[in-house]
């Protein structure tokens, strides 16, 4: 069954340093998303990404991140400037479809920033 | 703006027993519903969907789920719970006009032998 991949699996990081999450979608889905969970608090919605734009985005979806498509198979989460509360577990989805369609999750990648 | 409440943070269940992990939403506009399940070091995964239609709704590994627009709920059951079943459940909404799944907070369901 085809499934989410991100990599890595762990990343620690200093304070203000980059960090380039990666993620694999699903070969003929359309649809992108990453998502954030602080440890203990509520899975939060980042961003969107369709055709090559963001389509959405949160508030926590400032200057700092950014996404990109660079190939057809990969899509990426970076962080310019990494601050202590970007210290969380990251999520990529995809999805073959809006709304309604399931958008199936990957592993996650658990960024810790000192 | 769409939010969802799931009250119980931890469930504990002795294998075998039925379990219910509420959940409730608010939303001004027609919403889609899912839960999903995160094994521990695992993402996460549907267990069930609902979209229109029947608003019971069965998934995977025996769960259900039942719409109730009057009680803005969407609460998860399993008549026969196993040790399997320990992970943590999550219920979130998308709304029509957004692509955005909205979670709520969790329950960690625990089934003891």
């Amino acid at each position: 069954e085809p499934e989410v991949t991100q990599t890595p699996s762990h990343q620690v990081t200093q304070m203000g340093q980059e960090v380039i999450l990666r993620c694999v979608p699903i070969s003929n889905h359309l649809y992108f998303y990453w998502y954030r969970q602080i440890l203990g608090q509520k899975v939060e919605f980042l961003v969107s990404f369709y055709n090559n734009e963001i389509s959405e985005k949160s508030e926590i979806f400032d200057d700092q991140f950014s996404v990109e498509r660079p190939d057809g198979s990969n899509f990426t989460l970076k962080i310019r400037s990494t601050k202590l509360e970007d210290s969380a577990m990251y999520f990529c989805a995809s999805s073959g479809g809006r709304r309604q369609e399931t958008q199936y999750f990957g592993p996650g990648t658990r960024l810790l920033v000192l | 703006a769409q939010s969802v409440t799931q009250l119980d943070s931890q469930v504990p269940v002795f294998e075998e027993a039925p379990v219910e992990l509420r959940c409730n939403y608010s939303s001004s506009v027609s919403v889609y519903l899912f839960w999903y399940v995160q094994y521990p070091n695992q993402g996460l995964q549907l267990l069930l969907k609902y979209l229109s239609g029947s608003t019971l709704v069965k998934g995977i590994n025996g769960f259900e789920a039942e719409f109730n627009k009057s009680q803005t709920s969407f609460h998860l059951r399993k008549p026969s719970v196993h040790i399997s079943d320990t992970a943590e459940y999550f219920c979130a909404v998308v709304s029509y006009n957004t692509d955005k799944l909205i979670f709520g907070t969790g329950t960690r369901l625990q089934v003891f032998p």
